[in-house]
């Protein structure tokens, strides 16, 4: 089973300012990476796949990098809606389907 | 618009079993593989079972495997996933998602049903 490990658990970032999350894998998996975000008491929605590609309707200021084992979400001019959980998810190997742990982020 | 409405959850006891269902609307329901994913309470997305297009292939997580049966029904586009013997850490919102065409990722979500495990 591929582990994905998301760090920083909580980031704080002011408004305006760029996040840089991370997605790191217990082994390769080539692109095949997604990122999802998730508002309180909402459901997860799809930002980014194939590691780089945004989906449907998803904003310029989200943009997605990294191949192998190490992955980056980058948010720039952070926007008041921005602020929630980002999931990394891997579809590489599978079964199972595998989702980091979460990055919380804040505002400063 | 695509949209996927969950049901079926409640608060049931250890070792009972529920049915949940996903009806889904907005696109050709039976070209489409879907998935159940769960969170827990304040944790993280889980996995917990895929089935195909065709509904010939199905997938479980190790946590749900011999427990879980995921199915569809492609006249009513609904999706199943009946839960047996369920057990505290069961306990979570269940999600039903569609999986996307060009690889298995999941593309858009309903809302959930709770399921809460307790005596």
């Amino acid at each position: 089973e591929i582990v994905l490990t998301q760090s920083p658990a909580t980031l704080s970032v002011s408004p305006g300012e760029t996040a840089t999350l991370s997605c790191r894998a217990s082994q390769s998996l080539s692109s095949n990476l997604a990122w999802y975000q998730q508002k309180p008491g909402q459901a997860p929605r799809l930002l980014i796949y194939d590691a780089s590609s945004r989906a449907t309707g998803i904003p310029a200021r989200f943009s997605g990098s990294g191949s192998g084992t190490e992955f980056t979400l980058t948010i720039s001019s952070l926007q008041s809606e921005d602020f929630a959980v980002y999931y990394c998810q891997q579809y590489k190997n599978w079964p199972p389907w595998t989702f980091g742990q979460g990055t919380k982020l804040e505002i400063k | 618009q695509v949209q996927m409405v969950e049901s079926g959850g409640g608060v049931v006891q250890p070792g009972k079993s529920l049915r949940l269902s996903c009806v889904a609307s907005g696109f050709t329901f039976r070209t489409y593989a879907m998935v159940w994913v769960r969170q827990a309470p304040g944790k993280g997305l889980e996995w917990v079972a895929l089935c195909s297009r065709d509904g010939r292939n199905e997938y479980y997580a190790d946590s749900v495997k011999g427990r879980f049966t995921i199915s569809r029904d492609d006249s009513k586009n609904t999706l199943f996933l009946q839960v047996n013997s369920l057990r505290p850490e069961d306990t979570a919102l269940y999600y039903c998602a569609r999986v996307a065409e060009m690889a298995t990722i999941f593309d858009n979500w309903g809302q959930g049903t709770l399921v809460t495990v307790s005596s």
